[in-house]
């Protein structure tokens, strides 16, 4: 079955500086690949997916890029905001009929003023 | 708010017994899904429920079992539990599967106690 690494496990940056989190899968028909902000005390929340037919997506700060040959795929925040602190999991799945979804262990993301 | 309610928020119960956690997904919603996350094994995905109907599975324990209602609304249950079994329960929706809409929407989480 699919399997996703993600490093770092924590991140520290200073305010306004970029943070970076990458991500490797394992199964290669895996096609969608979302990522989550999760707030303490609150459920995930989707910020930003990439589908395995793009090679690079952008809502703002926030940027996600995809190397399908490498299996890995990674999330770019510029301009980093204390708000941005949370933990951020990537995930991949296989969009077939069902949508099952493998997350990454986690990244803790420390934004400092 | 991402529309999905789950119920209840927190729950303290005893090893051996049995609970009920609830779930309604955003309106429009027909697949709905359950994650399990403990600080040890991070967010692992336990089952989905697409129109009514188990759709896939993943590491669920043969002591919990879940359901989706006519109204859509979710239902995962836990028995003969175990210390372990503490952790954060969530839910998510999404549009459809097999659309191409593929964004999954997570409720706040039911939190569970079990001493």
């Amino acid at each position: 079955g699919e399997n996703v690494e993600q490093h770092p496990s924590t991140l520290s940056v200073q305010e306004g500086d970029s943070a970076v989190i990458k991500c490797t899968y394992s199964d290669s028909a895996s096609n969608y690949f979302p990522w989550y902000k999760q707030e303490l005390g609150k459920g995930p929340q989707l910020i930003i997916d990439i589908r395995s037919n793009v090679g690079e997506k952008k809502d703002q700060r926030i940027a996600v890029t995809l190397n399908k040959t490498a299996k890995h795929f990674s999330l770019h925040i510029t301009e980093t905001q204390p708000e941005d602190s949370a933990v951020y999991f990537c995930a991949a799945s296989y969009q077939t009929s069902y949508d099952k979804v493998i997350f990454g262990p986690g990244t803790s993301l420390s934004v400092i003023p | 708010d991402s529309g999905v309610t789950q119920t209840p928020k927190h729950l303290i119960t005893a090893t051996g017994q049995r609970v009920t956690l609830r779930c309604s997904p955003r309106s429009g919603d027909l697949s709905v899904y359950w994650y399990q996350q403990s600080l040890d094994q991070g967010l692992q995905f336990l089952i989905q429920y697409y129109n009514g109907e188990e759709r896939a599975k993943g590491n669920i324990l043969e002591r919990f079992s879940a359901q989706q209602f006519p109204d859509l609304h979710s239902e995962l249950n836990l028995s003969s539990l175990e210390l372990g079994d503490s952790a954060l329960y969530f839910c998510a929706s999404s549009v459809d599967a097999g659309t191409g809409n593929y964004e999954q929407y997570f409720g706040p989480g039911t939190r569970l106690t079990v001493t």
